[in-house]
């Protein structure tokens, strides 16, 4: 079985760019998590998108936004990106009580 | 709001040395307990869990961990540690319909 992907693996923006990341969930999950993965901060809750509703979001402000298609993949979206941004980020999706995590995608911004 | 509290950042331990992880949470339903490793440059992986029953849970590569409710602890243990259990590792709670909180993590750093 496939698990959680994630693209591109790597990303490089600048200052004021738009980050746009992509998670494919494991066949047959509906739920998608994404969290970010700062130095030092652990991880952070961000989205959780479910059936392709937004039902809960971290602290973080709404140029972090996403969405997920009819197939259940899921894109963030990360818009003006500064400098603190630059983080891994994660996706999950989840069967009952168990979340599977994805390989993350590292952005830096300069 | 739910919580996780781990409490050594960074840990070295010499070869065949025990390991025991603190962790406390905060967490006001029922809870489900988690212990992920993230070894280097390796997806973050499911160590093991807590939904119900035992509080004595044993996970992957011999470790274990305990849940001890009136405590709100929930730490991982291992009685000796290897160089390749070199990791990060993240205490967690929650789950299920809502989202996992993550403790800020421990770094494990095994010498051979």
């Amino acid at each position: 079985e496939a698990g959680v992907t994630q693209s591109p693996t790597h990303l490089i923006k600048t200052r004021g760019q738009q980050a746009t990341l992509r998670c494919s969930p494991i066949s047959g999950h509906t739920s998608v998590y994404w969290y970010q993965q700062a130095l030092g901060l652990g991880l952070q809750f961000l989205l959780w998108y479910d059936e392709g509703e937004e039902r809960n979001r971290g602290n973080f402000p709404p140029r972090f936004s996403g969405r997920q298609f009819p197939n259940y993949s899921s894109e963030l979206n990360v818009n003006a990106l500064e400098l603190e941004d630059s983080a891994l980020y994660l996706c999950a999706s989840r069967l009952v009580n168990e979340q599977f995590f994805g390989p993350g995608t590292r952005l830096t911004v300069l | 709001a739910q919580s996780v509290s781990q409490h050594n950042h960074h840990v070295i331990l010499s070869e065949a040395a025990s390991l025991e992880l603190g962790c406390n949470y905060s967490y006001g339903g029922t809870v489900n307990l988690f212990w992920y490793v993230q070894y280097p440059g390796q997806h973050l992986q499911l160590l093991l869990k807590y939904f119900s029953g035992d509080p004595l849970v044993k996970g992957i590569k011999g470790f274990e961990a305990e849940f001890i409710k009136s405590k709100f602890s929930f730490n991982l243990r291992k009685p000796s540690v290897q160089w390749s259990d070199t990791a990060e590792y993240f205490c967690a709670v929650g789950g299920g319909y809502q989202k996992v909180t993550f403790g800020i993590g421990t770094k494990l750093q095994v010498i051979p």
